[in-house]
């Protein structure tokens, strides 16, 4: 069974400190894993992919296969980046579903 | 641009109604999927499709069903709605045979059951 655990309901900080939403995953094959981001009133949405090792409004995740950990950081938090953040998890290749996490609702405070 | 539609944003029902909640994507996506969006629980899956009349129950499927007669719709029903289905429903595509393919959502419903 894959399982997605994000220990944090909520994480608060001030605009320009670090941010780290921890994400850690159960899964016994190759996982693809991504963060989705929803802000106040919008639809749910891609924030990034591991596969892609891209930076996304200033966001990075790297996949740590040892810890089975995939937590997204950014050095400098701005108030806009206030938002509900879920991590998910998919099997290899496109016919599995996502199991996502229970979410960290991110604050930033100015 | 990937479309998901949901064609209601807010809806109220009594309880024992029966409730339909549709979903239309534009880019000819194989998967589609129904979630429902909880505080404190994250999104769980309800059931999805993986082509036109195709069905598969996900993690929490009790009290739903659903129907996918065209490839671009994939409906979610509430056989006899109860309170414990207030919640908001997210619809979602995705396309298959591409790796890391991500999930596209609609707006989503949000279901009062009164």
């Amino acid at each position: 069974a894959q399982r997605v655990t994000q220990p944090e309901k909520l994480l608060s900080v001030f605009k320009g400190a670090p941010v780290e939403l921890k994400c850690n995953y159960s899964y016994s094959g190759s996982p693809e894993l991504f963060w989705y981001v929803q802000y106040s009133r919008q639809r749910l949405q891609l924030l990034l992919r591991h596969i892609s090792r891209e930076s996304i409004k200033g966001f990075t995740a790297d996949l740590n296969k040892g810890e089975t950990s995939f937590h997204l950081k950014k050095p400098f938090a701005q108030e806009e980046d206030s938002a509900m953040y879920y991590c998910a998890l998919s099997g290899a290749g496109g016919y599995s579903t996502l199991t996502f996490g229970k979410g960290t609702m991110l604050l930033v405070s100015p | 641009d990937v479309k998901v539609t949901q064609s209601s944003r807010y809806l109220v029902k009594r309880t024992g109604e029966k409730v339909f909640l549709e979903c239309v994507q534009d880019m000819d996506h194989e998967n589609m999927f129904w979630y429902r969006q909880d505080p404190g629980l994250g999104l769980r899956l309800i059931y999805f499709s993986y082509d036109v009349k195709m069905k598969e129950k996900g993690d929490i499927p009790e009290g739903y069903s659903v129907s996918r007669e065209k490839k671009e719709r994939f409906s979610l029903i509430l056989e006899s709605a109860s309170t414990n289905q207030t919640s908001m429903y997210l619809c979602a595509s995705r396309a298959t045979g591409l790796p890391n393919s991500p999930l596209h959502f609609g707006n989503g419903t949000r279901l009062t059951v009164t």
